[in-house]
């Protein structure tokens, strides 16, 4: 079946860092791929999405490549600030089911 | 309208409680679903309706009870609820069978079994 990996946090950072999450999958077919936002006591938000191999998602300076050959969608950002500090999520839906399948899961804290 | 609406924000209800949660859409979007939610945890899927009927149960219990009145619309009944049922409830809703749309969640309510 289909399954989504991402690494342990939390994960902290100082301002203007650079952030990276990785993430890496198993599905069957092509899958389309994504990356959820949660900020504290709120539900998730889009943050980006690539459909096919070698897409670049981009919104509010995070940064993700579909990489069929490494199986992999790591999330990116140059500078990470105070407000980017959530639970990020990695997540692929495949064939034409209506399933979203999700990762764990990172916490990131960014910290002065 | 490119929200998902969910009422109420928080919930607290005793075992022997019946009470219902509410999820409004206006985007046209005929898939819609339900995930329960613990801290520090993925959501889990629990229902997901398409065009109004319910397509996947994920063997939740009895005591929850979902209702789709029309495409707009998605609740969920609960009643008998244990105390470990208490998370964050959230609704989702997507383009039907399109693997290219990711979903529009609502901000979930919170819900407290005592």
């Amino acid at each position: 079946g289909d399954s989504v990996t991402q690494m342990e946090g939390p994960v902290t950072l100082s301002e203007e860092a650079f952030l990276t999450i990785n993430c890496t999958y198993t599905a069957t077919g092509y899958p389309s791929l994504f990356w959820y936002v949660q900020y504290p006591g709120e539900g998730l938000q889009l943050l980006l999405k690539a459909t096919k191999a070698d897409d670049k998602g981009s919104n509010k300076g995070f940064e993700a490549t579909y990489r069929k050959e490494t199986t992999s969608f790591h999330l990116e950002k140059g500078s990470v600030q105070v407000s980017d500090s959530a639970v990020y999520f990695c997540a692929l839906r495949s064939g034409g089911g209506n399933k979203l399948t999700f990762g764990t899961g990172t916490q990131l804290k960014v910290e002065l | 309208d490119t929200e998902v609406t969910q009422t109420p924000k928080h919930l607290v209800m005793g075992m022997t409680n019946k009470k219902s949660l509410k999820c409004e859409q206006h985007m046209g979007h005929r898939a819609m679903y339900w995930y329960k939610q613990k801290a520090k945890k993925p959501p889990e899927l629990m229902f997901v309706y398409s065009y109004e009927k319910l397509s996947i149960n994920e063997s939740v219990p009895s005591r929850f009870s979902p209702e789709c009145p029309n495409s707009s619309l998605l609740n969920l009944h609960l009643h008998a609820l244990q105390p470990e049922d208490s998370a964050l409830y959230l609704c989702a809703s997507s383009q039907n069978h399109d693997r290219g749309e990711g979903y529009t969640f609502g901000s979930g309510t919170r819900l407290t079994v005592v």
